[in-house]
């Protein structure tokens, strides 16, 4: 397996933009993490999804953003409009079973809005 | 809000020399607590896990000491090398619930010294 896929690996917009971040997970992995790192926040859980369906979406900041998994095989993060501090990197995880077994990440996508 | 505090936020360790880590947790759920590693560009990758049924796990030249009354749990990088460069996170969750995801320390930034 190639590990978890995110697209694209660098995205630069401008304010008020819309922005969709795509992540293809671990086949046969049943759960899929959105986090966001920033310098002064560090790694931050944004959503968690278990068999697709999303569990817990307490860490979305804003209703700016919003998350889908509309199969096993896809995710997305949308942002709308995108704002300057949401700058930064973003990683989509995908683990066999919940949080408590290894989480593998992607390489992430490095999101810059100006 | 759950947290996970880790120090220190940085540390120069000489080639060979013993590297620590500290953590400290205040959810007395969590049951999960791994260590990842990420290096520049990269998205963090397991290390090492252990489960409050043990008080220490190791790997080769990584060992976890995990102090479940104290609340505390430590990494701890044997003979290291330059080569253990790179960004340590602990972090803790919940299989029972309510803590699903990781919840991640802010970072210890580590320089091994030729």
């Amino acid at each position: 397996d190639a590990g978890v896929i995110q697209s694209p690996r660098h995205e630069v917009t401008e304010m008020g933009q819309e922005v969709t971040l795509r992540c293809k997970p671990i086949s046969g992995h049943n759960s899929l993490f959105w986090y966001r790192q920033t310098m002064m926040r560090g790694l931050e859980l944004l959503i968690y999804f278990n068999n697709n369906v999303p569990i817990d979406d307490s860490g979305m900041p804003e209703d700016r953003f919003s998350a889908k998994m509309p199969n096993a095989s896809f995710s997305t993060l949308k942002i709308q409009p995108s704002e300057p501090r949401d700058s930064a990197v973003y990683f989509c995880a995908s683990s066999f079973r919940g949080g408590t077994t290894e989480a593998f990440f992607g390489q992430g996508t490095r999101l810059t809005v100006v | 809000q759950q947290q996970v505090k880790q120090s220190p936020q940085s540390l120069i360790v000489q080639k060979g020399g013993i590297s620590i880590i500290n953590c400290a947790y205040e959810n007395t759920a969590f049951d999960y607590f791994p260590w990842y590693q990420q290096f520049p560009g990269k998205g963090p990758a397991l290390l090492i896990a252990i489960r409050p049924d043990v008080s220490e796990k190791k790997e080769g030249r990584f060992t976890i000491s995990f102090n479940k009354s104290a609340k505390q749990f430590s990494l701890h990088i044997m003979d290291s090398q330059p080569g253990d460069s790179a960004t340590y996170f602990c972090a803790a969750s919940s299989s029972g619930g309510g803590a699903d995801g990781l919840t991640f320390g802010k970072g210890t930034h580590l320089i091994i010294q030729p």
